[in-house]
């Protein structure tokens, strides 16, 4: 595998499940990012990790908990979400934090929360 | 507040013919810009980027144009391809206040007719 990957590509899920989103890296960098994209609006930052540490919370419901175990992984884990979550999941990676502006983009997670 | 807007949901041109792509931003301490290209099922990818030092950038086929006064910039390219086809996103950063965020317009679809 090469670049950033994302698992599953697209998830269904109740709103009384929990399940978790999965972003891996290949590229050895050091900062990941949580993006949401609603339908006709523009990427949102969630999250933002750097050596696995949570530098950035943009505001997000406590039902979207990141994890980030180490450099490579990035985990979303969702609980009792809303239908208005139904969302495309981004994530991505730079070299450092300070390389924002050189962020790799996985595929993205496709959500539907029912 | 959307501080990144693109105005113009979707562009349809020709082959061989000139594609404009346009984003106006509102936040004054914006002083770097970029431009994604996202192919369907797949993450955004970087495509070319200005500081705000200068008013244009030329990679190639693409140019990206930066008027500080009007807030505005466009991605111009030259000659368009089928290939092009896919969504557009317009990114705006400031450095100096707000590390590790980049804020998104909302997309321009380009169809290049064959």
């Amino acid at each position: 595998e090469t670049g950033v990957t994302q698992t599953p590509r697209h998830l269904v899920m109740g709103m009384t499940n929990k399940k978790s989103l999965k972003c891996e890296q290949h590229l050895g960098h050091n900062a990941m990012y949580w993006y949401k994209q609603s339908a006709k609006k523009p990427l949102e930052l969630m999250f933002v990790y750097s050596l696995e540490e949570r530098v950035e919370n943009n505001s997000v419901p406590s039902r979207f908990s990141p994890e980030c175990p180490n450099s490579s992984h990035l985990f979303l884990h969702l609980h009792t979400l809303q239908p208005e979550d139904s969302a495309l999941y981004l994530c991505a990676s730079s070299l450092g934090l300070a390389n924002y502006n050189e962020q790799f983009f996985g595929p993205g997670t496709r959500l539907t929360v029912l | 507040d959307q501080q990144v807007k693109q105005n113009s949901p979707s562009l349809s041109v020709q082959e061989g013919r000139i594609s404009i792509l346009n984003c106006d931003y509102t936040n004054s301490m914006f002083d770097y810009f970029l431009w994604y290209k996202k192919y369907p099922a797949e993450g955004p990818t970087f495509l070319i980027s200005i500081s705000s030092i200068k008013d244009k950038n030329e990679d190639g086929r693409f140019t990206v144009f930066l008027n500080k006064s009007a807030k505005h910039l466009s991605l111009h390219i030259v000659p368009s391809q089928p290939g092009d086809s896919a969504v557009y996103f317009c990114a705006a950063s400031a450095g100096g206040t707000s590390y590790g965020k980049l804020t998104f317009g909302q997309g321009t679809i380009l169809t290049v007719h064959p």
